[in-house]
């Protein structure tokens, strides 16, 4: 079965500063789908990004960026001149292709940001 | 606003009470879902359904039952309500096309007490 581990449960980060957040996950399928989502106060989950594991190149979305490693099954997300709206818990989540139907989730990472 | 929608936002049942959690789409998606958040354990799947007329255990089924009532709908039930069952629980849908993540309602708060 696969699994999503996020090894900080909390993160804090100066406004206008670079975070990363950290996710590794196991699996022996070599095409499946990553994504991050954030949850803030009102509970809302919101897509972050999402990177699918034949692309290469990492996903980019305006201050969001990850870094995918396939061979080291790890993808972190890096958040670029943090602001105060994006304090809030930050899930790395796994989907496998070809049917496979499960969204498998992190335990999460909750990000303060310090003004 | 196009999107999940779920009903209700919070509940309190007693212990052995029974309810039934509602969730509808209007985004044409195959796929729905049923999942919880508990403090520490992100989310967890209780049983989902990959189209109209199936549905599929998850990770946490116990005590849960599910009905796909058409295409748009997707109930969650608790025939008796334990204080396990306390949880936040968000329903979830999908298209087929692969390309796409999961559009998620805004969760149920349930206490059972």
């Amino acid at each position: 079965a696969q699994t999503v581990t996020q090894s900080q449960p909390e993160m804090s980060v100066q406004e206008a500063e670079t975070v990363t957040l950290s996710c590794t996950y196991d699996t022996s399928e070599s095409d499946y789908y990553l994504f991050w989502y954030k949850q803030p106060p009102s509970r809302q989950m919101i897509l972050v990004i999402r990177q699918e594991a034949y692309k290469q190149q990492n996903a980019t979305e305006n201050r969001f960026s990850v870094n995918f490693q396939k061979a080291a099954k790890s993808f972190s997300l890096k958040i670029s001149d943090s602001q105060l709206g994006d304090a809030a818990m930050y899930f790395c989540a796994y989907r496998g292709n070809f049917g496979n139907e499960k969204l498998t989730f992190g335990t999460g990472t909750r990000l303060t940001i310090i003004p | 606003n196009a999107g999940v929608t779920q009903t209700p936002k919070f509940q309190v049942l007693k212990t052995g009470q029974s309810m039934t959690l509602q969730c509808a789409q209007d985004m044409n998606h195959n796929s729905m879902y049923w999942y919880r958040q508990d403090p520490g354990m992100g989310l967890r799947l209780i049983y989902y359904s990959a189209s109209e007329g199936t549905t599929d255990k998850g990770e946490v089924p116990n005590g849960y039952n599910v009905s796909r009532l058409n295409k748009r709908e997707f109930s969650l039930r608790l025939e008796s309500a334990a204080p396990s069952q306390t949880s936040v629980y968000f329903c979830a849908s999908r298209t087929g096309n692969k390309d796409y993540g999961y559009t998620f309602g805004s969760g149920t708060r349930l206490t059972v007490v």
